[in-house]
């Protein structure tokens, strides 16, 4: 099964500001999502973007997406309190299986 | 109806112990998944249904059981397990495997004494 890395694993920041996590994976993929988990929650899918598509956006989400580079990001703007959480990105293939995630933070 | 859900929602149980952990979905989805999520830790896959058959066991010790007596429901059956088997364990479904979105159930919060 495939899996992604985020990086950075933990990330602090002021409401207002700008947050981006990045994704990194190893094969080939089809497409690849964007989870949030709030502590002790379940996940919640954010958002998906397919291997043809180099940008998305949701709302104040924007995710790109470098085939040739095997990488994602994941950019949350106008930063809130509400988005402190943790975020994982999971490639298609047999399962969902998750990389380590990104711990934020966002401080009042 | 999107949800997916999860009984109970906080589990305590002595090591000689036997219960299980119940999850449902009736979004259809033909997928079925169990993972088991520790503090600080990304959530671990632990097993796969696909049409109510177990197609992926992630290497999980024989103490758990899995059981999809249907395409809407999911069990995991607990014995003789361990303090550091305590954790949450997460339900999730998608219309296939190797599908697009997956959705998650909220979790049970197991305690092993």
């Amino acid at each position: 099964s495939q899996q992604g890395e985020e990086d950075p694993q933990a990330l602090s920041i002021q409401e207002g500001e700008n947050a981006t996590m990045n994704c990194s994976y190893k094969t080939s993929i089809n497409n690849l999502q964007w989870y949030r988990q709030n502590s002790g929650r379940g996940l919640v899918h954010l958002i998906l973007i397919r291997s043809n598509e180099r940008e998305k956006h949701s709302g104040r989400l924007r995710v790109t997406l470098d085939t040739s580079k095997k990488s994602s990001s994941l950019l949350i703007t106008a930063s809130r309190a509400a988005d402190t959480a943790s975020y994982f990105c999971a490639t298609d293939g047999q399962n969902f299986v998750f990389g380590p995630g990104t711990r934020l933070s966002v401080l009042p | 109806d999107t949800e997916v859900t999860q009984t109970p929602k906080h589990l305590v149980m002595g090591m000689t112990n036997k219960k299980s952990l119940k999850c449902e979905q009736h979004m259809g989805h033909r997928a079925m998944y169990w993972y088991k999520q520790k503090a600080k830790k990304p959530p671990e896959l632990m097993f796969v249904y696909s049409y109510e058959k177990l197609s992926i066991n992630e290497s999980v010790p024989s103490r758990f059981s899995p059981e999809c007596p249907n395409s809407s429901l999911l069990n995991l059956h607990l014995h003789a397990l361990q303090p550091e088997d305590s954790a949450l364990y997460l339900c999730a479904s998608s219309p296939k495997t190797g599908g697009t979105e997956a959705f998650f159930g909220q979790g049970t919060r197991l305690t092993v004494v």
